[in-house]
Parts: C-alpha cells; structure tokens; sequence
C-alpha cells in the first residue's frame, strides 16, 4: 500500500528556534493535512492545503506556523519561533479527494521536541 | 461544533477474548463518516475501520465490527478473538460529509488505551 512519508522522525529544539517539519504525499493525491497530537492528548487539526492554498486552520495554527507545497512533491509545516507547548507529534496526512470513500492517509509522524 | 467521547481511558481484557469499545459524539450534521483509528506504541495512525452514516449496516473489517445507533449517536467498536497486536490506543473520529465532499478536518475523541493481556 501507498505510505506517506515523513522526516525527521524526530527533532529536538531549542525553543525561538525555526523547525521545518517534511512530509511527501503520495505522489497522485491532491489534498494534505497536517495533524499534531501532545503526548497524552487527541489528535488535533492544524491545518488543510488544497491546489496550492490553505483551504481551512485550526485556532492553533496561528502566524507561528505555515505550510508551503514547494516542488510538487514535498509538503512542509514551518513552525517559526518554537514554544516549549508547540512539543508534540505532528502527523502529515493526504488523500486523493474528497467526494467519495477514498481515506486520508497518515504519515508516521514526527515528534518534536521544544527544550 | 461537533464532538466525540469515549467515556473508557483505559482497558485490559485477556487474549482471544472480545471486547467493545464505547464511542458516542454530537452533531447536528445527517450526513457523516465515523471511523475508528488504531494507534499502537509506534504511534503511527492506522484505520481500523469506517462507517458512512446513510448506511445502516454496520461494518465490519475481519475481527473488528461496529455497532452505529445512529438516533443514539453511538458507536462502538467489538474486537473479536483479541490479539496481543491489538495492544493500542484507539480513537474514534468524526468527519462531516457535505454531500458533494468530505470535510477531512476529522474530529478525534480522547482515545482509549487497550492493553490485550497473554
């Protein structure tokens, strides 16, 4: 079965500091998501991204964060000044469309870790 | 706003035995998809199964079935003949259906840790 792939599996910073969080979709799907879950806690929506444009955030995804689809292949999450609260796993998700039963795929998740 | 509880934190039951796995959630939505995902120590996302709310037949994925008492707004998980991979964290999750899309935004409940003892 297809997978998306996400890198690093883990990160650790120092909190001010930028991270770029990296996800490939599979490589025909055309809606992606980023996800995050603190430890301990549900799975939250951040954000959705459809033909190049966020298409709906979350109250969390504030003027910290952004997503950027820069070569057609990669999906990213920036998150520009890390707070110690922003530590969490953050999952990467796609699927093909949205008018039928095709499902979302999860990456692996990558867990960051704000010191 | 729609929403999901699972009122049990924690679960253990002894290999090969069945056990259910209580969700309930609140919407005014009439179209809808639940779902059912499995999260084990890896802590990957892994769809365990899904259910449209026009359909009135449960479903089923091998040993896992629901039971969708959609006037209630329940629905559950049983696991059959458990397993010791079964050992996850479970959630139950919410997606509207707008008739001519799915809003992928999906609703999470809390979750329920699910120990499978030998």
């Amino acid at each position: 079965e297809p997978e998306v792939t996400q890198t690093p599996s883990h990160q650790v910073t120092q909190m001010g500091q930028e991270v770029i969080l990296r996800c490939v979709p599979i490589s025909n799907h055309l809606y992606f998501y980023w996800y995050r879950q603190i430890l301990g806690q549900k799975v939250e929506f951040l954000v959705s991204f459809y033909n190049n444009e966020i298409s709906e955030k979350s109250e969390i995804f504030d003027d910290q964060f952004s997503v950027e689809r820069p070569d057609g292949s990669n999906f990213t999450l920036k998150i520009r000044s890390t707070k110690l609260e922003d530590s969490a796993m953050y999952f990467c998700a796609s699927t093909l469309r949205t008018d039928n039963n095709e499902k979302l795929f999860f990456g692996s998740g990558t867990q960051l870790s704000v010191l | 706003a729609q929403t999901v509880t699972q009122s049990q934190p924690e679960m253990s039951v002894q290999e090969a035995e069945t056990v259910t796995l209580s969700c309930t959630y609140d919407t005014s939505e009439n179209n809808y998809y639940l779902f059912w995902y499995k999260q084990p120590p890896s802590r990957q996302m892994i769809l365990v199964i899904r259910q449209e709310a026009y359909k009135q037949q449960n479903a089923t994925e091998n040993r896992f079935s629901v039971n969708f008492q959609k006037a209630a707004k329940s629905f559950s998980l049983k696991i059959s003949d458990s397993q010791l991979g079964d050992t996850a964290m479970y959630f139950c999750a919410f997606t509207k259906w707008a008739g001519w899309y799915r809003d992928d935004k999906i609703i999470f409940g809390k979750g329920t840790r699910l120990h499978i003892l030998p």
